[in-house]
């Protein structure tokens, strides 16, 4: 069982560029999330989705896109990287759409330039 | 918005002592969660807590959901090394569809 998969690990991006960040979990949960995770911030819910085909966005969506084809895989897509976007991100993934008990993936580390 | 302020922001602490931090809001939340993230991996959930009042142990971890159902505590006895990391609180909005952290509480232990 490897439970959330993410990737890459780590990122250098310049300002401008697009990518896509992966996330994979293989304990058909329902619910998936991404958030982002900024010193003396905690971390802030960007979009959820509760099932495959249903995304919804979190507190600090703007410049993701994502997606739920299946409901395994949940990418978030940045659009054009900005320097603001340099953080670490986490995917999240819970057997409810009670998104209370939440596991989740090592991080990406992304860094734009 | 709802917003988990988490106190204090870090601690520097030595082998053996007790600790204890908290989390308040200015929302009522009816689940109050605390996750434990070690260095470079993602949090992992110590304790759930459903009930205003209800006090749960997890080892040398005890949480507290407190009687206003705007705070929580959270105390570690008898501190290890391996406690080091940062402990976030954490609660589901009303639909239950979206978790709202704490900035976390950060804490280093000195052997």
């Amino acid at each position: 069982n490897a439970g959330v998969t993410q990737t890459p690990k780590f990122q250098v991006l310049k300002t401008g560029q697009s990518m896509t960040l992966q996330c994979a979990q293989d304990m058909n949960h329902e619910y998936m999330s991404w958030y982002r995770q900024d010193p003396g911030m905690g971390l802030r819910l960007i979009h959820y989705s509760v099932g495959a085909g249903i995304t919804d966005q979190g507190e600090v969506p703007n410049g993701y896109n994502v997606s739920r084809s299946t409901t395994e895989d949940f990418p978030l897509r940045l659009l054009s990287a900005a320097p603001s976007q340099t953080s670490v991100y986490f995917c999240a993934s819970s057997y409810s759409p009670g998104a209370n008990v939440l596991t989740f993936g090592a991080g990406s580390r992304l860094t734009v330039l | 918005g709802q917003q988990l302020n988490q106190s204090p922001q870090s601690m520097f602490i030595q082998e053996g002592e007790d600790v204890s931090m908290n989390c308040t809001s200015s929302s009522i939340f009816n689940t109050w969660l605390w996750y434990k993230q070690d260095p470079g991996e993602g949090p992992v959930l110590l304790i759930a807590l459903y009930k205003a009042g209800e006090l749960t142990s997890n080892g040398r971890l005890t949480a507290q959901f407190g009687i206003t159902r705007k705070d929580s505590f959270l105390n570690i006895s008898a501190s290890i090394p391996s406690d080091v990391g940062i402990y976030f609180c954490a609660g589901p909005n009303n639909a239950g569809n979206m978790l709202t952290f704490g900035g976390g509480t950060r804490l280093m232990v000195k052997p």
